[in-house]
């Protein structure tokens, strides 16, 4: 069974370049979560997806920042015209359904953006 | 004032010390308690969680909630080289929430 994958793993973008990094759950998870993690920080919740529905967005920057869970295929998540600011891993993470005990977030190896 | 504290390191021990990592929170909300590592260049992998109060052991790990003092710790027995790797806390108000981390503590052990 696959882990979570996340690609590209390394992302180099101009400032004013929009970025997309994309997410593939584990087999059987419709949860996707991402963090974005500052050089020398701890992780930063930005969004938490089910397939098509935006469940907490309550980290997500209010500009340039967007993600979306489609029926089919990965989570994205996009950065339009990135700004030196914006370098930092990204990471996602799944879950299975929620159920009533705790469910683990399975992490994903990191999507580094860098701009220059 | 961060919801979640916890010294950053880094922390050096020689091989077969007993690690000691904690971290403090200010929320009462939180209810899940869960200590993730993470080598460098690498995503997290969680090693315990706890649901509420109270102690759980797993092989040379345990995990300890304190509720009332709103604190929670990580005990590492015998460690190897190869538990060199920064140790993040991190916790959640609800199963499926969004996980609220401290900043890591780097730890170091030396054969």
């Amino acid at each position: 069974n696959a882990g979570v994958m996340q690609n590209p793993r390394h992302l180099v973008r101009r400032r004013g370049q929009e970025a997309r990094l994309r997410c593939s759950p584990m087999k059987g998870h419709s949860h996707v979560y991402w963090y974005r993690q500052l050089p020398e920080e701890g992780l930063k919740f930005m969004v938490y997806l089910q397939k098509e529905n935006i469940i907490d967005e309550s980290g997500m920057p209010k500009e340039r920042f967007s993600a979306e869970f489609p029926k089919e295929g990965p989570s994205i998540l996009r950065i339009q015209q990135v700004v030196r600011g914006d370098s930092a891993a990204y990471f996602c993470a799944s879950s299975p359904v929620i159920g009533g005990d705790y469910n683990e977030q399975f992490f994903g190896p990191g999507t580094r953006l860098t701009v220059l | 004032q961060k919801e979640v504290e916890q010294d950053p390191g880094p922390l050096s021990v020689p091989e077969g010390a007993i690690v000691s990592l904690n971290c403090t929170y200010s929320n009462s909300a939180f209810q899940y308690f869960m200590w993730y590592r993470q080598y460098s260049r690498k995503g997290p992998e969680l090693l315990m969680y706890t649901y509420s109060s109270g102690n759980k052991e797993d092989g040379r790990f345990t995990a300890q909630v304190d509720k009332s003092s709103k604190y929670i710790s990580l005990f590492i027995r015998d460690s190897q080289p190869s538990d060199s790797a920064t140790y993040l806390c991190a916790m959640s108000k609800a199963a499926g929430n969004k996980l609220t981390f401290g900043g890591g503590t780097r730890v170091l052990v030396k054969p």
